[in-house]
């Protein structure tokens, strides 16, 4: 069965930096690009980043750059997320989610995701 | 604001068809692959349509996609309650170079 399972999140006052963990099963992990998605309180679905199959090549929202880094260790079958200087609009549900083809094309279908970390970031 | 623009909601009765509408721009529905999401808050979201028309497998045929131009429509057939959720369209932007979705389309069996 496919699982993936996230791990990490919690509170944490603006500025501050958390670091999030997403565990794979179930499929060959390093086979396939992979994403974290959030969704904010009474908001819609926002991607975060992406990270090729590899690791080599990573793509980000504006509203992230050079805050956020997305990272993964195919070895241990985990995709991360670290999270610096974090705002109270980061506070949201994080997905950890799969790309439904390998390959690193953005416009694949996201066909595998976890249930969410939540992380709330407030004083 | 979204970079896909989706209805708010939608409803019908139960049975009845809806079509949800997702329009966007030559940078990203016009050139690239759509993707359509049930969700509901809280939960795993859920693919039901990839590369425009594809259905994953375990998907019933009551959802399809189709996309047009810079538009792309999802289709849901013999509307059943349990369909009551979050629908989202998401393709790839490539003048932001990333992944955009819809702001959401809420779809109620009435």
């Amino acid at each position: 069965e496919v699982q993936l399972l996230e791990s990490g999140g919690g509170l944490v006052p603006p500025g501050g930096s958390l670091r999030l963990s997403c565990a794979v099963s179930g499929f060959t992990f390093s086979n396939y690009a992979m994403n974290w998605v959030r969704q904010a309180p009474g908001k819609g679905l926002e991607w975060v980043s992406a990270i090729s199959d590899s690791g080599r090549r990573t793509y980000d929202a504006d509203y992230v750059k050079g805050r956020f880094t997305i990272s993964r260790d195919n070895s241990k079958n985990t995709l991360y997320l670290q999270m610096n200087s974090l705002r109270a609009e980061d506070t949201a549900l994080y997905y950890c989610a799969k790309f439904i083809k390998g390959g690193v094309y953005l416009g694949n279908g996201i066909d595998v995701w976890g249930q969410g970390t939540m992380v709330t970031v407030s004083s | 604001q979204s970079v896909l623009t989706q209805p708010p909601s939608v409803s019908a009765a139960p049975g009845q068809k809806v079509t949800i509408s997702c329009s966007g721009s030559s940078s990203n529905i016009g050139n690239n692959y759509v993707s359509w999401y049930l969700h509901l808050p809280g939960t795993a979201p859920k693919l039901l349509v990839y590369d425009n028309n594809k259905r994953p497998s375990g998907i019933p045929d009551r959802f399809s996609g189709s996309k047009s131009d810079t538009s792309a429509t999802l289709g849901i057939t013999g509307l059943q309650t349990g369909d009551e959720a979050d629908y989202y369209c998401g393709t790839f932007d490539s003048s932001l170079n990333a992944v955009v979705f819809g702001g959401g389309t809420k779809v109620t069996v009435l």
